[in-house]
């Protein structure tokens, strides 16, 4: 079956130190992932997908299929980088998340 | 565009009563899916809908859960006979079609069995 692992509940960095949060995933299939994010007060909604490759806000993510592994990270956090982060996992095609349980960052001065 | 609408925001019920939740998707979407957060876990897929058919629902529980989306009208969750595990929070998420990637998320509603 299906799982994403975020094995970090809340990650505290100061401002401008680098930022890597870890997601996990098993799946038999070929894995489509993403991490999404929530703002104080705010919707769940998609930070940036692994077939896009691109960077968002200052975050990446890479794709590494030998350590099942699709960590998010940016070089130099910013306060504004405080959010719940989830990472997804899709395995229906586009219509089925799979999502971990989530890692709070914390960005503080 | 207003977004993806839920409500209630929330909601109380007695063990035994039945819970209905709504979710409007945003304007131009036609499909649907429905995810529950249990406590200290992840959001859960339970239902992917479009208009008036059921496409998924291999992540609803078997017995008192049921899924729709009316060719007019909201989507409705309906969870019959709660019991107090189906405390959580329940959200939807809407996009224009099965190929568009991104999923657009309701504020969610939290229900609470007491």
């Amino acid at each position: 079956a299906q799982r994403v692992t975020q094995p970090e509940k809340l990650l505290s960095v100061f401002k401008g130190a680098p930022v890597e949060l870890k997601c996990n995933y098993s799946y038999s299939g070929s894995p489509e992932l993403f991490w999404y994010v929530q703002y104080s007060r705010q919707r769940l909604q998609l930070l940036l997908r692994h077939i896009s490759r691109e960077s968002i806000k200052g975050f990446t993510a890479d794709l590494n299929k030998g350590e099942t592994s699709f960590h998010l990270k940016k070089p130099f956090a910013q306060e504004e980088d405080s959010a719940m982060y989830y990472c997804a996992l899709d395995t229906g095609g586009g219509n089925k998340l799979t999502f971990g349980t989530g890692t709070q960052l914390k960005v503080e001065l | 565009n207003a977004g993806v609408m839920q409500n209630p925001r929330h909601l109380v019920r007695r063990r035994g009563q039945e819970a209905r939740l709504r979710c409007s998707p945003m304007k131009g979407h036609s499909h649907v899916y429905w995810y529950r957060q249990l406590p200290e876990e992840g959001l859960k897929f339970m239902v992917y809908l479009q208009k008036e058919n059921i496409i998924d629902e291999s992540g609803m529980p078997k017995e008192r859960f049921s899924a729709e989306f009316p060719k007019e009208g909201p989507s409705i969750l309906r969870i019959q006979q709660v019991v107090r595990g189906d405390s959580a929070a329940y959200f939807c998420a809407s996009s224009p079609n099965r190929e568009f990637y991104e999923q657009y998320f309701g504020p969610g509603t939290r229900l609470t069995v007491t």
